[in-house]
């Protein structure tokens, strides 16, 4: 069964950092492009970012909102991927998810499955 | 603000037809061949009901369908059933330096 787990969420105040992690079982980590989502209390689904698979380079692409702040890794030896927040602000609150995306693709298209998501919160 | 665009809310009685819009540009839902829905229950993990437009993964009802004329996507669920009740969200690729946009999410009610 293909499954994916975030954790590391909390609570975190604001300018400080926190790093998510997403373990992945059921599939060939590597193959494919993994991406991360967050959704604030309330609100819809927005896309953080994504990294390619090796064979498109780990390349990895980012919403504008975080940019220069967020990172995407890789570590497919352990089949995990990993959301590095820096600078957070309190707009960052929101649960984040993961989710698998398409093998063998330059441009990830669809997102299945994701996994349960992990709240962050970011206040003083 | 979304990128994309869909109504807040559609509702339809059990074995009825409704169909969700979703409305983007030339940049994103037109340009493209890359759209996908994904339903969301109450404190749940989105899951993909479309993808590419049209392409039903394995385990989704043939209920469920999608299509695209222009810069408007589609999805339609026949025969309604009461566990359609969700949000139910567009997706797109949007060029490569936006990538991925989403729509505000619209509430399926199941009268």
């Amino acid at each position: 069964e293909v499954q994916l787990v975030e954790s590391g969420g909390g609570l975190v105040q604001p300018g400080r950092s926190l790093r998510l992690s997403c373990t992945a079982s059921g599939f060939t980590f590597g193959d494919y492009a993994m991406s991360w989502f967050r959704q604030a209390p309330g609100k819809g689904l927005e896309w953080v970012g994504f990294i390619r698979s090796k064979a498109y380079g780990g390349t990895t692409e980012y919403a504008a909102s975080v940019k220069g702040r967020f990172t995407i890794s890789r570590d497919d030896s352990k089949s995990i991927a990993y959301l590095q927040m820096n600078s957070l602000k309190t707009e960052d609150t929101a649960v984040y998810y993961c989710a698998r995306s398409c093998t063998s693709c330059y441009i990830p298209s669809w997102f299945d499955p994701w996994g349960q998501g992990t709240l962050v919160t970011v206040s003083s | 603000q979304s990128a994309l665009t869909q109504p807040r809310s559609v509702s339809g009685s059990p074995g009825q037809s409704v169909t969700i819009s979703c409305t983007g540009t030339s940049s994103d839902v037109g340009g493209y061949n890359y759209v996908s829905w994904y339903q969301q229950h109450p404190g749940k993990a989105p899951k993909l009901m479309i993808y590419d437009v049209s392409k039903r993964p394995s385990g989704v009802p043939d209920r469920f369908s999608g299509s695209k004329s222009g810069n408007t996507a589609s999805l339609t669920i026949s025969g309604l059933q009461a566990e359609d009740e969700a949000d139910y969200y567009c997706c797109s690729y949007a060029g490569s330096y936006t990538s991925v946009v989403f729509g505000g999410g619209t509430k399926l009610t199941v009268l």
